[in-house]
């Protein structure tokens, strides 16, 4: 039983596109995040969500936005795709109130072409 | 002073080798941190996480020593094996602040 799922998998779509990624975590965790990896391999946290408050790292274009239907699923949704942000994205969960493990999801590879 | 530097960006041991990554930072609020290990095509995963009250902590083949005062914390693989071929990050949060600081990763080849 998948704790941390995304879909899709594998993403590819033209510029100027708007996509989404959805995630969900049935781990009862109370945060969650989004995560850009690039073709280095660095992590970059783009987003960290709970039910109280969402923060964003001020590094992330604004037409990147994290939607959250309710506490177990965390979306994101891109507009006007760039080539620039062909990379894998990866949703993580954590449990505020019961330590610091983060999990994670496969990893959605977007291509932009 | 948010940063963790990790070291090397890759590494190439043969089998039954002990590799070691090291990772320092400067913040000296930091209180846990972490490993993971990422394969190919899918998530990283924790391997094993130590906190500052103790030097060293062993789970099977991993061991993550610790230095306090360097400020400097290391993973070493012992018997290593093929299928230890992996990204390794460090991490480190602070406090109740459970967002994690990245390294930016080494990745790991055991040659057989």
């Amino acid at each position: 039983d998948t704790a941390v799922s995304q879909t899709p998998k594998y993403l590819v779509t033209q510029m100027g596109n708007d996509k989404s990624i959805k995630c969900e975590q049935n781990l009862g965790h109370d945060t969650m995040y989004w995560y850009k990896q690039d073709s280095k391999k660095f992590l970059k946290i783009m987003f960290s969500y709970n039910n109280k408050e969402l923060i964003i790292n001020e590094t992330v274009p604004n037409r990147f936005s994290p939607k959250s239907p309710d506490k177990a699923h965390l979306n994101l949704h891109i507009n006007s795709l760039e080539l620039g942000d062909s990379a894998v994205y990866f949703c993580a969960s954590t449990n505020y109130l019961g330590g610091h493990e983060a999990f994670f999801g496969q990893g959605t590879r977007l291509t932009v072409v | 002073q948010q940063q963790v530097k990790q070291s090397p960006q890759s590494l190439i041991v043969q089998k039954g080798g002990i590799p070691i990554i090291n990772c320092a930072y400067e913040n000296t609020a930091f209180d846990y941190f972490p490993w993971y290990q990422q394969f190919p095509g899918k998530g990283p995963a924790l391997l094993i996480a130590i906190r500052p009250d103790v030097s060293e902590k062993k789970e099977g083949r991993f061991t993550i020593s610790f230095n306090k005062s360097a400020k400097q914390f290391s993973l070493h693989i012992m018997d290593s094996q093929p299928g230890d071929s992996a990204t390794y990050f460090c991490a480190a949060s602070e406090g109740s602040n459970y967002q994690l600081i990245w390294g930016a990763g080494t990745k790991l080849i055991i040659k057989p």
